[in-house]
C-alpha cells in the first residue's frame, strides 16, 4: 500500500449537493492528520487538522477511521467556490516529514 | 508577517542551463521544506533543514540537485544541469514544529512556488 492514497477524481459535483471522499494511509502510528485545499496555480492552504475520531468545521466533517487505516471529508451544501484539489496530508509518526496524496479535484456545477 | 517568500515565481530555461531557487522562510521557523508538484507525481518532498542543518534529502532526485541554507533567513534550491523533465512547481515551505503543530493550525506554512520550465 502506498503511504498515502487518494481518488484523483475528478468529482464533478451540482451546487447544494453532498460530496465526500477518503484517504487511506499505510502507517497505522501516525496520530494526526491534514487536509488542504490547493486552488488552481497557488500553494496548499490547511482546510482541517483531524485528531482522534474527526472533527467538524461548518460545512465540513473530517472523519478519521484508525482500524481501517482511512480519513475522510463530508462537505455539505456545496458551493461554488468549493471548487478546488483537496490533499490528504499524513505525518510520518515520530518524525517531522509529511507525506501529500496526490489529491482529489473536486468541480462544483452551477 | 509576510509568510513564505519564493523567487522568481517563473522561471523559462534551456536544458543544460543552472537553475537557482530561493526561499525565505517565516521568522522563527526552524524548518524548511522544499517540495516538488507535478500533474504525475503530485507533492514530493526533496528535503528538508532543522536549524539551517539538512535532516533528510532522500527524496532529492540525482546529483543535479542540491539545497543549502547558509542561514535561517534564507535557503536555494539549485538544478546543475537542468533538464526537461524538472519542469515542475517548486514549493517551499516553512514550520516552527511540524511535529508538533498548535491544534488547528497549519504544521506548514507554504510560498507561493516557482514554475519551473525547462526546453
Amino acid at each position: 500500500r502506498k503511504e498515502v492514497e487518494q481518488d484523483p477524481g475528478p468529482f464533478n459535483v451540482p451546487e447544494g449537493a453532498t460530496v465526500a471522499f477518503n484517504c487511506t494511509y499505510s502507517n497505522s502510528a501516525s496520530q494526526s492528520f491534514f487536509w488542504y485545499r490547493q486552488d488552481c496555480r497557488k500553494e496548499p492552504k490547511l482546510l482541517m487538522s483531524v485528531y482522534s475520531s474527526g472533527n467538524e468545521d461548518g460545512r465540513f466533517t473530517a472523519q478519521l477511521n484508525r482500524a481501517s487505516q482511512y480519513i475522510s471529508l463530508l462537505i455539505r451544501d456545496s458551493k461554488l467556490s468549493d471548487s478546488a484539489t483537496y490533499l490528504c496530508v499524513v505525518p510520518n509518526f515520530g518524525n517531522e516529514k509529511l507525506t501529500f496524496g496526490t489529491g482529489t479535484r473536486l468541480t462544483i456545477i452551477p | 508577517d509576510a509568510g513564505v517568500i519564493q523567487s522568481p515565481r517563473h522561471e523559462v530555461t534551456e536544458m543544460g542551463q543552472e537553475v537557482t531557487l530561493r526561499c525565505k522562510p517565516i521568522s522563527g521557523h526552524d524548518y524548511l521544506f522544499w517540495y516538488r508538484q507535478t500533474m504525475m507525481r503530485g507533492l514530493e518532498l526533496l528535503i528538508y533543514f532543522n536549524n539551517n542543518v539538512p535532516i533528510d534529502d532522500s527524496g532529492m532526485p540525482e546529483d543535479r540537485f542540491s539545497a543549502k541554507m547558509p542561514n535561517a533567513s534564507f535557503s536555494t534550491l539549485k538544478i546543475q544541469p537542468s533538464e526537461p523533465r524538472d519542469s515542475a512547481v517548486y514549493f517551499c515551505a516553512s514550520s516552527p514544529d511540524p511535529a508538533h503543530p498548535h491544534p488547528y493550525n497549519s504544521p506548514l506554512h507554504f510560498g507561493n512556488g516557482t514554475r519551473l520550465t525547462v526546453t
